[in-house]
């Protein structure tokens, strides 16, 4: 079946440490997204990238860094130059067509000692 | 950049209740209206879209009515379940530097006791 794939869903990690969290896709989708969410905030764009070796910065890219090197992966390294790390992060696809959907997956869970 | 406001939660219904959680939204030109669904611990779901004024949307049961005389994109169920149980999130895209994204409310928790 096609999706996105994350992992790991669960992530203890030391202050200070930088983690690098998975996202995976086999449906051929050319932009991919990386959203924070934390309770009663909603979701907030980190990054996204449109195509391979192309990223941009969202809205609370502070502390975040991503790569694109190829078209089914997009990991996000999760800095220890973020303040609050703690978080629940989304990846996402965005279908081809003009109507702006997107596919999310399962998320990864992110706690920070 | 676009951004929507959406009602604040959490609403607890019984079921077969009327369900209405209202979303507006703050743009320039037409964006594509969504809502989606997240159940406890996993990712969002697609639940309806719209991508004009005056289109509906519908799955499940589910409606909203994309009124771009009051900026809004509200959603409806005649008759919710237990297993509408969740957070929804009404959304917009909003185009950027380059290409699209969808920007997201604060969602809603919906709750439906038996």
């Amino acid at each position: 079946d096609g999706g996105i794939t994350q992992s790991p869903k669960y992530l203890f990690r030391k202050e200070g440490q930088n983690v690098t969290l998975s996202c995976e896709q086999n449906l051929n989708h050319d932009a991919m997204y990386w959203y924070r969410q934390d309770p009663g905030q909603g979701l907030r764009l980190i990054y996204y990238s449109q195509i391979v070796n192309d990223f941009q910065k969202g809205d609370i890219a502070e502390g975040y860094s991503v790569s694109r090197e190829k078209k089914e992966s997009f990991p996000l390294t999760v800095t220890s130059a973020q303040k609050n790390p703690t978080a629940f992060y989304l990846c996402a696809s965005r279908y081809p067509s003009g109507a702006n959907v997107l596919t999310f997956g399962a998320g990864s869970r992110l706690t920070v000692l | 950049g676009n951004s929507v406001t959406q009602m604040e939660g959490p609403v607890t219904l019984s079921e077969e209740a009327f369900l209405t959680i209202n979303c507006t939204y703050t743009a320039t030109g037409y964006p594509s209206l969504f809502w989606y669904v997240q159940y406890p611990g996993e990712g969002l779901q697609l639940l309806l879209k719209a991508t004009k004024a005056d289109d509906k949307g519908s799955n499940k049961g589910f409606e909203a009515t994309y009124r771009k005389e009051t900026t809004s994109f509200h959603l409806e169920k005649g008759s919710v379940q237990v297993s509408d149980s969740a957070v929804y999130f009404c959304a917009l895209s909003d185009r950027r530097n380059s290409g699209y994204a969808l920007n997201f409310g604060k969602g809603t928790s919906l709750l439906v006791t038996p």
